[in-house]
């Protein structure tokens, strides 16, 4: 039971660098997602995507990219990492992305020096 | 503008006592409510969810009550154990928004 599966689990880059956070998930769902939780902030939306080739913006999207080229994945790259992207991101997949519970995985700790 | 808000960033209570968990919320377009549980170095699970629709939602010791005309949402646990210890957070459907979290400790 896979289920939604994140690489790496810890990253620390250098301000300026990029990479890309992967996500992959076996369950077939439409709906995929990134969120980073901050201390006191709680879980905010990045990106989200409700099925293959369609992604849009959430809460907090700048300085982030995704694309959703198969239903299993959905990366999520840094194009010039700062300081302020120091967070512990989750990625998460539901049926529908609307009144039906989320699977996250485990989640990626970056910190940006 | 954070439209779910949990107020209460920790809660202690003893084993066997009942643990009440808060949350409010501002937009009135949300329709569906989630309580996610998070245990550390670990990802977010769902425990329970109630529609708009409904006032109360029930699973084994979790129940979660909804309040529309005041924007509230509670989650009881009953009796609680000390595994329940962790983070619980508070979300709404549609637009995924999470609340700060609560973290719970259940004290043997």
């Amino acid at each position: 039971n896979a289920g939604v599966t994140q690489t790496p689990k810890f990253q620390v880059l250098k301000t300026g660098q990029s990479m890309t956070l992967q996500c992959a998930q076996d369950m077939n769902h439409e709906y995929m997602s990134w969120y980073r939780q901050d201390p006191g902030m709680g879980l905010r939306l990045i990106h989200y995507s409700v099925g293959a080739g369609i992604t849009d913006q959430g809460e907090v999207p700048n300085g982030y990219n995704v694309s959703r080229s198969t239903t299993e994945d959905f990366p999520l790259r840094l194009l010039s990492a700062a300081p302020s992207q120091t967070s512990v991101y989750f990625c998460a997949s539901s049926v529908t992305g609307e009144n039906t519970e989320a699977f996250f995985g485990q989640g990626t700790r970056l910190t940006v020096v | 503008d954070q439209q779910v808000k949990q107020n209460s960033p920790s809660l202690s209570v003893q084993e066997g006592r009942i643990s009440i968990l808060n949350c409010d919320y501002t937009n009135s377009m949300f329709d569906y409510f989630l309580w996610y549980k998070k245990y550390p170095a670990e990802g977010p699970t769902f425990l329970i969810s109630i529609s708009s629709i409904k006032d109360k939602n029930e699973d084994g010791r979790f129940t979660v009550f909804l309040n529309k005309s005041a924007k509230h949402l509670s989650l009881h646990i009953v009796p609680s154990q000390p595994g329940d210890s962790a983070v619980y957070f508070c979300a709404a459907s549609p637009e995924g928004r999470f609340g700060a979290g609560t973290r719970l400790t259940v004290k043997p």
